[in-house]
């Protein structure tokens, strides 16, 4: 199975600074993924990390807010910008891996808790 | 919105079969139904898909009804390891390739 590591593994934070978070997958992978999991709450996808282009965002994620990078195939990064409270939440990233077409591997997620 | 219902929460005995159910009325024809897992602090964790025949790996398996509107995962020898939370998702062939909607899914207590 793919190891996906993100960095970091949580964070504090003051509240109008930003963070960028990191994801590693350990092998070729086509497509990646970032979510949001807000406390007590389900994954809600925040964007589709296109590799060498600009992010495709879901309604309610804009860029300026979570700017995404993806440079290569088995790397990303996502900022939460201006940060505020309303955006303490755990940030995954996920990857679909070459050759499995069907399985989604999950990051184990960065805990950010704006103060 | 999730396209799946599920009820909140359920529990069974350690050792016991657990079979958890799923609602997917509005399933289109090429649409797969994947389950996922999330155990706590943990990201999700791909368990099994399928079409509309019944599928068994190492880890459950999966039946799905003749009209495709519901399955049911099952876990035939439940642990205190199973205890998460399981997410029944309806996605495209490409499950690795495509967005996943994830609904509230079903917490599953394994109590010894």
């Amino acid at each position: 199975s793919a190891v996906i590591s993100q960095k970091p593994s949580r964070d504090i934070c003051q509240r109008g600074t930003s963070l960028t978070i990191q994801c590693q997958v350990d092998s070729q992978v086509t497509m990646m993924f970032w979510y949001r999991q807000q406390p007590g709450q389900s994954l809600t996808l925040i964007a589709t990390a296109n590799q060498g282009s600009e992010a495709t965002y879901e309604s309610g994620f804009v860029i300026d807010k979570f700017p995404i990078s993806r440079p290569n195939l088995t790397f990303s990064t996502l900022t939460v910008s201006n940060m505020s409270p309303e955006d303490s939440s755990i940030y995954l990233c996920s990857a679909g891996r070459v050759g499995e077409p069907e399985t989604q591997y999950f990051g184990p997620g960065t805990r950010l808790l704006v103060l | 919105d999730a396209k799946t219902t599920q009820p909140p929460s359920m529990d069974c005995a350690e050792g016991r079969a657990a079979n958890l159910p799923c609602n997917h009325s509005t399933i289109s024809g090429n649409e797969y139904v994947y389950w996922y897992r999330q155990i706590h602090s943990q990201g999700p964790q791909y368990i099994i898909h399928g079409l509309k025949n019944n599928e068994t790996n190492e880890m459950a398996s999966l039946i799905i009804t003749e009209d495709r509107k519901s399955s049911t995962l099952i876990l035939p020898h439940a642990t205190l390891r199973d205890t998460a939370v399981y997410y029944c998702i309806v996605s495209s062939p490409t499950g690795a390739n495509s967005k996943l909607t994830f609904g509230k899914g079903i917490t599953l207590s394994v109590r010894p």
